[in-house]
């Protein structure tokens, strides 16, 4: 089975500056999804990005970018710019690609703090 | 842009009581999913729904949960019996539409659950 984990149980940033977030995974798989998913205080989970394993470009939105590893089995989330907005928990996820309509497996999530 | 709606947002019930969580996904997609989330842990995939039927379900979608999609747009999780320790955050998710992201599952707003 796979599972993720996020190793950063809480990180604090600057407003402005720039941040990483950890995750690995483990996996048998050559074929996969990674997400990072943001949930607020709302408790709702807001897609932040995503990465396809056959890609080797990392994958970018905006302020977002990712450092994807495969060998490492390593896929971390860079935020740069820091906003007051972007604090919240921060949840990567595992999905295989073997069929469609595969459960998301996540981490344990990183709290992320942004100070003014 | 689209998104996945559910029912209630708070719903706090007796121990013992059925409780019927709903989800309206997105339209055009095909997979349906329910996670869940106690408070302070992991999110946790409970099942997901294809064609009419169960296509996985978790160690946790016993006996006591089940899951219908009454028409073409609503997606329900009923809990016959509920317990102290079924109290939650309860998620829908979907995807499988024909777009470019449909591999990505999109997470509704949640329905927060309180078993008394």
């Amino acid at each position: 089975a796979q599972t993720v984990t996020q190793s950063q149980p809480e990180m604090s940033v600057q407003e402005a500056e720039t941040v990483t977030l950890s995750c690995t995974y483990d996996t048998s798989e050559s074929d996969y999804y990674l997400f990072w998913y943001k949930q607020p205080p709302s408790r709702q989970m807001i897609l932040v990005i995503r990465q396809e394993a056959y890609k080797q470009q990392n994958a970018t939105e905006n302020r977002f970018s990712v450092n994807f590893q495969k060998a490492a089995k390593s896929f971390s989330l860079k935020i740069s710019d820091s906003q007051l907005g972007d604090a919240a928990m921060y949840f990567c996820a595992y999905r295989s690609a073997a069929e469609y309509g595969n459960k998301l497996v996540f981490g344990a999530g990183t709290i992320l703090r942004v100070k003014s | 842009e689209p998104e996945v709606t559910q029912t209630p947002s708070h719903q706090v019930t007796q121990m013992g009581q059925e409780v019927i969580l709903r989800c309206v996904p997105i339209s055009n997609h095909l997979y349906f999913y329910w996670y869940r989330q106690i408070l302070g842990q992991k999110v946790e995939f409970l099942v997901s729904f294809y064609n009419n039927e169960i296509s996985e379900k978790s160690e946790i979608f016993d006996d006591q949960f089940s899951v219908e999609r009454p028409d073409g747009s609503n997606f329900t999780l009923k809990i016959r019996s509920t317990k102290l320790e079924d109290s939650a955050m309860y998620f829908c998710a979907s995807s499988g539409g024909h777009t470019y992201r449909r591999e990505t599952q999109y997470f509704g707003p949640g329905t927060r659950l309180l078993v008394l």
